[in-house]
């Protein structure tokens, strides 16, 4: 698996959109950018994923640049549920579960 | 469906005693994984299966460590003897060969 880069904290305001990057310059043409993030004493679980084009579910967005080097996860309007670490992680698509979870980003969304 | 079951969800043991903790993937997944989760070391991949064959088990940190598959709808983690540096949580999750996987609640392990 690629290895990422992720800052380690982020605050936002409720309400407003969480803009959550992660660096991915090794990333390898047939790997794809998966989110999943923890809450509190919860299982990892998964937000979102994509290879080159940009997508888009009920719970983010996700937006690769070109070079496909970086990505940023997006939260349109965060609420207190979504604060949670968020992990970025580059693999292929088969063997979904074998993932290298990093430190990831701790998200607090404060009122 | 019901997601990913674990129990015990929590288990206080003592040390040298032997720990089992138990795992039932979703319905129609082939590939099930155990993971351990510390502050020092984050999330950790520990073992996992395909088809109820295991795959790769580098992650298992020594040979008190055992995993099992019997079938296609149930998996162990066995500790024996445990050891207070064992307390960690430990999570199971399932998936088919693409897409995404999906985690269960976890069991936290202390040992004393």
């Amino acid at each position: 698996d690629a290895k990422t880069t992720q800052p380690p904290s982020m605050d936002c305001a409720e309400g407003r959109a969480a803009n959550l990057p992660c660096n991915h310059s090794t990333i390898s043409g047939n790997e794809y950018v998966y989110w999943y993030r923890q809450i509190h004493s919860q299982g990892p679980q998964y937000i979102i994923h994509g290879l080159k084009n940009n997508e888009t579910n009920e719970m983010a967005s996700l937006i690769i640049t070109e070079d496909r080097k970086s990505s940023t996860l997006i939260l349109p309007h965060a609420t207190l549920r979504d604060t949670a670490v968020y992990y970025c992680i580059v693999r292929g698509n088969t063997n979904a579960g074998k993932s290298t979870f990093g430190d990831g980003t701790t998200l607090t969304v404060k009122p | 469906d019901a997601g990913v079951i674990q129990s015990p969800r929590h288990e206080v043991t003592e040390m040298g005693q032997e720990v089992t903790l138990r795992c039932k993937p979703i319905s129609g997944h082939n590939s099930l994984f155990w993971y351990r989760q510390t502050m020092m070391r984050g999330l950790e991949l520990l073992i996992y299966f395909n088809n109820n064959v295991p795959i790769d088990d580098s992650g298992m940190p020594e040979d008190r460590f055992s995993a099992k598959m019997p079938n296609a709808s149930f998996s162990t983690l066995k500790i024996q003897p445990s050891e207070p540096r064992d307390s960690a949580v430990y999570f199971c999750a399932s998936s088919n060969p693409t897409g995404r996987a999906f985690f269960g609640q976890g069991t936290r392990l202390t040992v004393v």
